[in-house]
């Protein structure tokens, strides 16, 4: 069965670095997503990404947060100057198309800011 | 927002008992729900979900779920746990009527299954 895949599945990066999530999704779906989950916290919605462009985001994803899709195969989360409180799991999904339809997740990267 | 709540972080049953984990969301327009299963180290895998039609719907590893609209729930039950479900599952749902269905999460129930 086709799979999200994510890299790397651990990230430790000194605060103020940049850091770049990898996600491959699956190859016929059409919609993405981002979501994050602080340690003990609820899984967290991010920003969803359709068509080459931002759909929706949350709060969270501020002015330091990016995404992008520079092939046809790979969707990535760019966080420009790390924070310690950006520590979490993030996690990639997709779904191939929106409205009622599932969203398939990877196993997650999780990202350690020291 | 939608808000979603699962009571009870911990369940604790006996191998071959029912299984019960509960859900409730906010919203006075039914969502779409999901409910997700995550083994350690692992990402969230889809066990069941409820769009439209029949309320009682059936996923894989032997769970369903009913969705009760006067009761704003979606509760998760197997009728005899195995020592394999033990994993954290979590109750997501979104909102209908959009193209962009982000998801809102619950907290999350970890289900352990004892001998």
């Amino acid at each position: 069965e086709p799979e999200v895949t994510q890299t790397p599945s651990h990230q430790v990066t000194q605060m103020g670095q940049e850091v770049i999530l990898r996600c491959v999704p699956i190859s016929n779906h059409l919609y993405f997503y981002w979501y994050r989950q602080i340690l003990g916290q609820k899984v967290e919605f991010l920003v969803s990404f359709y068509n080459n462009e931002i759909s929706e985001k949350s709060e969270i994803f501020d002015d330091q947060f990016s995404v992008e899709r520079p092939d046809g195969s790979n969707f990535t989360l760019k966080i420009r100057s790390t924070k310690l409180e950006d520590s979490a799991m993030y996690f990639c999904a997709s779904s191939i198309r929106g409205g009622n339809q599932p969203q398939h997740f990877g196993d997650g990267t999780r990202l350690s800011i020291l | 927002a939608q808000s979603v709540t699962q009571l009870g972080s911990h369940v604790s049953v006996s191998e071959g008992a029912l299984v019960l984990l509960r859900c409730n969301y906010s919203s006075s327009v039914p969502p779409y729900l999901f409910w997700y299963v995550q083994y350690p180290n692992q990402g969230l895998q889809l066990l069941l979900k409820y769009t439209t039609g029949a309320t009682l719907v059936k996923g894989i590893n032997g769970f369903e779920a009913e969705f009760k609209k006067s009761e704003t729930s979606f509760h998760l039950t197997k009728p005899s746990a195995h020592m394999s479900d033990a994993a954290e599952y979590f109750c997501a749902v979104s909102d209908q009527g959009y193209n962009f269905n982000k998801f809102y999460f619950g907290s999350g129930t970890k289900l352990n299954v004892k001998p």
